[in-house]
């Protein structure tokens, strides 16, 4: 079993529906990222979580630590969302396990 | 303009040719790290370093070597290339070691490297 568990692997939406991208893990943590990963490669992070809850723009990130459980929410979701978004998690000595990803479409 | 450089972006090279990845931030981040990224995989932590001259096994360490001499450089060393490294490889930065504090992740725009 994998220690950090995406859901769904895929996703295909259409223009302006709410989304939402689940994170579960096994191991201790201290932090949780999520990243996204557009098709020419590069990644950027979006959110870093240690509790509670995160906003930037129409993007929402949430974390139950108890559960071991975090969510990305996009709102109001536009093509140029479309990307892999992958979620990481990091231990107390600097090391990050990742997420096999989600791939997220929009369609116009 | 804040960064962090990885050099070469591509390579094609021969087994058992040594080469070195270079990777440089000018954001005077403490925390550095390499990835490597394959198909069905993921991306997997290859060595990591808190601060300089403080370097750390990541979960595919195996054939790798790193150095942090100074703060703004952690080279990836290949001493022997096989095949299987073949991949996807993105270093990244954080201004406080992970997990502490704001530690938000600057990754470079990767590098492939091709292994024949």
């Amino acid at each position: 079993k994998n220690e950090v568990e995406q859901s769904p692997q895929n996703l295909t939406a259409q223009e302006g529906e709410f989304i939402t991208i689940n994170c579960s893990y096994s191991v201790g943590i201290s932090a949780l990222h999520w990243l996204q990963q557009h098709p020419g490669g590069g990644i950027v992070s979006l959110f870093m979580l240690s509790s509670g809850k995160k906003k930037h723009g129409r993007l929402i990130a949430t974390i139950n630590i108890q559960e071991k459980h975090s969510s990305l929410h996009i709102t109001a979701s536009h093509p140029r969302d479309s990307a892999v978004y992958i979620c990481a998690v990091g231990g107390s000595q600097g090391n990050l396990i990742f997420g096999k990803g989600t791939k997220l479409s929009v369609k116009p | 303009e804040a960064q962090v450089t990885q050099n070469p972006r591509y390579l094609i090279t021969v087994t058992g040719k040594k080469l070195t990845v270079t990777c440089s931030q000018n954001m005077n981040h403490e925390y550095m790290s390499w990835y490597r990224q394959d198909p069905g995989l993921g991306l997997r932590q290859i060595y990591y370093s808190m601060n300089v001259e403080v370097t750390d096994k990541g979960d595919v360490p195996e054939g790798y070597k790193v150095s942090r001499k100074e703060k703004r450089n952690f080279p990836l060393i290949l001493e022997s290339p096989s095949p299987n490294q073949t991949s996807l490889y993105f270093c990244a930065s954080s201004l406080i070691p992970q997990p502490i504090g704001n530690g938000e992740l600057f990754f470079g725009e990767g590098s492939r490297l091709t292994v024949l």
